[in-house]
């Protein structure tokens, strides 16, 4: 059974970068038609996507974050990670790793089937 | 951004009851549509994907309909363990969008 599991600091300074980690077990993070995404859901409200990476390295970014994040994967720790700077208490929030399958046939399967357990941030001095 | 926007942003409903959940996607997105649940302290959990499609393991009374812009989660005779919040998620563009959520609970 695939598993993610989310590492880093659960609390940062405001103007700091955010380093956080996901650790993926039972599979190996280059596997076919998987992408791997960081998801986050501030206290009491609805989910953020943050951005994706594939295993070639390629990226995507929502827009509005774009200038601040940074998506990389590291395949030989099976692991992707998530860098976000100058935080500010806005970017608190539980940090979710999570994987999409995915096929390219139109057939509109493109979901997020594992995800991790999540991991809280504060943003805090 | 392509706009996600379910309702109702909540209900209340007694177990056996039929529940359908709505949502709306500000242009089309075919069938790229993606219903999750989520419980308290814990991740989501993907249920349908592709609009219509039972995520393994997950319950048949859980089903999904739709296409373009309009989809329907519905769930046939509530359980007690599926009171939730509940999302959509389409997967046609980036960046992937959520809609609010939908909080059901129990009458």
């Amino acid at each position: 059974q695939v598993q993610l599991q989310e590492s880093g600091p659960g609390l940062v300074k405001p103007s700091q970068t955010l380093s956080l980690a996901c650790t993926v077990s039972s599979d190996s993070i280059s596997s076919d038609s998987y992408y791997w995404s960081w998801i986050r859901q501030p206290a009491g409200k609805g989910l953020e996507w943050i951005g994706r990476v594939y295993t070639s390295g390629s990226t995507d970014y929502k827009p509005s974050l774009k200038s601040r994040v940074t998506i990389s994967v590291d395949t030989s720790k099976n692991q992707f990670s998530l860098k976000l700077s100058s935080v500010t208490a806005a970017d608190a929030a539980v940090y979710y790793c999570a994987r999409a399958s995915y096929s390219y046939d139109s057939s509109g399967f493109d979901a997020f089937d594992i995800w991790g357990q999540g991991t809280m941030v504060t943003v805090s001095s | 951004d392509i706009q996600m926007t379910q309702s109702p942003s909540s209900l209340s409903a007694s177990v056996g009851d039929r529940v359908t959940i709505t949502c709306r996607a500000s242009q089309s997105i075919d069938n790229y549509l993606n219903w999750y649940q989520q419980k308290p302290g814990k991740a989501p959990k993907l249920l349908i994907y592709a609009a219509s499609s039972l995520q393994s393991g997950v319950p048949s009374r859980f089903s999904g309909s739709g296409s373009g812009t309009d989809f329907t989660l519905t769930i046939i005779s509530l359980q007690p363990e599926d009171f939730a919040t509940y999302y959509c998620q389409q997967s046609s563009n980036t960046p992937k969008t959520f809609g609010q959520g939908t909080k059901v609970e129990i009458k």
